[in-house]
């Protein structure tokens, strides 16, 4: 199974900051790299596929990048509701194995 | 609009057996493969299976093979989890999911005596 390790686990920022996550495959999974977000009590959204292609209705401050092995995902300026759980999952084989999560709070 | 909407969960003694449902609305059903995803209570996600959209492919994780079997019924836009000997750490929410877009809202499994 593809190993998907996110970092950081956690992340106080403030509104305005840019954040950036980080999230490693244990082997090439091309392009097949999702982002999603998760609020308390809610089922994940989408907000990036394929590594930088933004789901429709996703504020263009969200981007993702990379390719291989390696990806991040940017927050360019953090607005109150971006403040969740973020995951992300490789779509190249199956098991389509998620990250452990960053959990993004309010400094 | 796309709308998945899971059911069958609750309360069940380890051993026990459940079977999730999920109804699928708003799109082609028969088009799409479709998955089970669980979280396990303050955890993170964890993928446990996947179906072709014509039912001959199936896919299950480490965790729950030979215990579970997914299943689909695409003349009612249906998806199943059969869950069969049934234990604590299975206890979470179980989405079903068109993935990676569509999700349902969840059904909460507890195992516990």
């Amino acid at each position: 199974d593809i190993q998907m390790t996110q970092s950081p686990s956690s992340l106080s920022a403030s509104v305005g900051d840019r954040v950036t996550i980080t999230c490693r495959a244990s082997q090439s999974i091309s392009s097949y790299l999702n982002w999603y977000q998760q609020k308390p009590g809610k089922a994940p959204k989408v907000l990036i596929y394929d590594a930088s292609s933004l789901q429709s209705g996703v504020p263009s401050r969200f981007s993702g990048s990379g390719s291989g092995t390696d990806f991040t995902l940017t927050i360019s300026s953090l607005q109150p509701e971006d403040f969740a759980t973020y995951y992300c999952q490789q779509s190249y084989s199956i098991p389509y194995t998620f990250g452990q999560g960053t959990k993004l709070e309010i400094k | 609009q796309v709308q998945l909407v899971e059911s069958g969960g609750g309360l069940v003694k380890p051993g026990g057996s459940l079977r999730l449902s999920c109804a699928a609305s708003g799109f082609t059903f028969s088009d799409y493969y479709m998955s089970w995803i669980r979280q396990a209570p303050g955890k993170g996600l964890e993928w446990v299976s996947y179906i072709s959209s014509s039912g001959s492919t199936i896919y299950y994780a480490d965790s729950v093979k030979g215990r579970f079997t997914i299943s689909r019924d695409n003349a009612k836009n249906s998806l199943y989890l059969q869950m069969n000997s049934l234990r604590a750490e299975d206890t979470a929410v179980y989405y079903c999911a068109r993935e990676p877009v569509y999700w349902g809202q969840g059904t909460l499994v507890t195992v516990s005596s």
